[in-house]
């Protein structure tokens, strides 16, 4: 079964740092590009980076970036991202996805979310 | 404010058919493909349309996607209870150099 399984999320306050991991089974990593997207309360799904699968290609929103770094390890299967300088408006669950393809390897722009995880709660407050 | 605009919400009565639209530029939707999620609460998102008007194995018929220039739609055909969710479009962006997603819309089966 394809899984992927979120863990590192909390409580931080502003200016901190936190570091997110996605731990994945039932497939071969290392042939997929891999994303984080985000969901603040209340509010709709918000794309947050993606790396390809060897890590050469590397893709951020403008709202994270300079602050967040995304990284792979596929000897670990696992996905992870570094957040610093971390604002309350960066409050959401967190979820890692799957860029899945008709041909395993395409380009992000002819790629889908799939599967999702189930995401973990980052809580950016005083 | 999303790249992608969708209509806040939607509505039908059950057997009825509903259809989001999803407005983009040609930076987006005028150039990739569209794809639609499905957003349950308390569950994870899951793609029910990729490639504009594909189907993921799984996903029942009576959910189909167009584009066409810059929209993209999602019909709902023979509206059921549980299609009560939050729906979502998404493509590339090649002048972000990112995904965008829509701001979502919520169907109500009345």
């Amino acid at each position: 079964e394809v899984q992927l399984v979120e863990s590192g999320g909390g409580l931080v306050k502003p200016g901190g740092s936190l570091r997110l991991s996605c731990a994945a089974s039932g497939f071969t990593f290392r042939s997929y590009t891999m994303a984080w997207v985000r969901q603040a309360p209340g509010k709709g799904l918000e794309w947050v980076s993606s790396i390809s699968s060897s890590g050469s290609y590397i893709y951020y929103a403008d709202s994270v970036k300079g602050r967040f770094t995304i990284s792979r390890d596929s000897a670990k299967n696992s996905l992870y991202l570094q957040m610093n300088s971390l604002r309350a408006d960066d409050t959401a669950v967190y979820s890692c996805a799957r860029e899945d393809c008709t041909t395993v390897g395409c380009s992000s722009h002819l790629a889908w979310f799939d599967p999702w995880g189930q995401g973990t709660l980052v809580t950016v407050s005083s | 404010q999303s790249v992608l605009t969708q209509p806040p919400s939607a509505s039908g009565t059950p057997g009825q058919r509903v259809t989001i639209s999803c407005s983009g530029s040609n930076s987006n939707i005028g150039i990739n493909p569209v794809n639609w999620y499905q957003h349950l609460p308390g569950t994870t998102p899951k793609v029910l349309i990729h490639s504009n008007n594909q189907w993921p194995s799984g996903v029942p018929d009576r959910f189909s996607g167009s584009k066409s220039g810059t929209s993209a739609s999602l019909a709902i055909s023979g509206l059921q209870s549980e299609d009560e969710a939050d729906y979502y479009c998404a493509t590339w962006d090649d002048s972000l150099n990112g995904w965008v997603f829509g701001g979502g819309t919520k169907v109500t089966v009345l």
